[in-house]
């Protein structure tokens, strides 16, 4: 079954640290989607990043980076210098289409707090 | 293009009453979709369509109903309003395909008492 796991449900860090936030996602299809939104206090959703699963190229966004691993299954998301604004809560998507049923499947999402 | 708007942005409704949520997007979209978004937690797939007219179930379709007549809107209806239905309501948008970007609306906020 389609399954999309943000085990972290909190983190909080302190202003220009570093922040790793964990996607795990479980699919038997060999062609799916991942995305990353971001859910800000004021409550919309903002997309971040689409992926499909025959790009495991890096990317790299300012300072927002993507490491995407089939082998393992992991689809992670990481700030460098995190700054207050990037306090949100953000999850990890993934999407699919079997046998002409199609599936976008959330995380729970982590919510993260960047201190000043 | 004011991209998906939703109406209203917030609504009270008593048990066993009814009400549909609006969804309206300007971007010539063929996929729309209804999430809901219960506290704490991810979004889940209430219904979808893939163009006029065509309309499926998602994961939590139950208690809820809901149409396609042109391309722009995509109504939600609530039949008998129940407290379990207290949750926040999405609805988004894409181009075509299914895997592509979901461009969602600002979210309508439902409490049943």
């Amino acid at each position: 079954a389609q399954k999309v796991t943000q085990a972290q449900t909190e983190i909080s860090v302190v202003e220009k640290e570093d922040v790793t936030l964990d996607c795990v996602y479980e699919t038997r299809d060999t062609t799916y989607y991942l995305f990353w939104y971001k859910q800000p206090p004021s409550g919309e959703l903002v997309f971040l990043i689409r992926r499909n699963s025959f790009d495991e190229q890096n990317e790299i966004s300012g300072r927002y980076s993507w490491n995407f691993q089939k082998s393992t299954s992991s689809f992670n998301f990481t700030i460098t210098a995190s700054q207050v604004v990037d306090s949100a809560v953000y999850f990890c998507a993934l999407s699919e289409v079997t046998s002409g049923t199609y599936k976008y499947i959330f995380g729970t999402g982590t919510r993260l707090k960047v201190l000043a | 293009n004011a991209g998906v708007t939703q109406t209203p942005k917030f609504r009270i409704l008593k048990i066993g009453q009814s009400m549909t949520l609006q969804c309206t997007q300007d971007m010539n979209h063929n996929y729309m979709y209804w999430y809901r978004q219960d506290p704490g937690m991810g979004l889940k797939l209430i219904y979808y369509s893939v163009g006029a007219g065509i309309t499926d179930k998602g994961e939590v379709p139950n208690g809820y109903n809901v149409s396609r007549s042109t391309t722009e809107d995509f109504p939600l209806r609530l039949e008998l309003a129940a407290p379990s239905q207290t949750s926040v309501y999405f609805c988004a948008s894409s181009y075509m395909r299914a895997e592509e970007t979901q461009y969602f609306g600002p979210g309508t906020r439902l409490l049943v008492l």
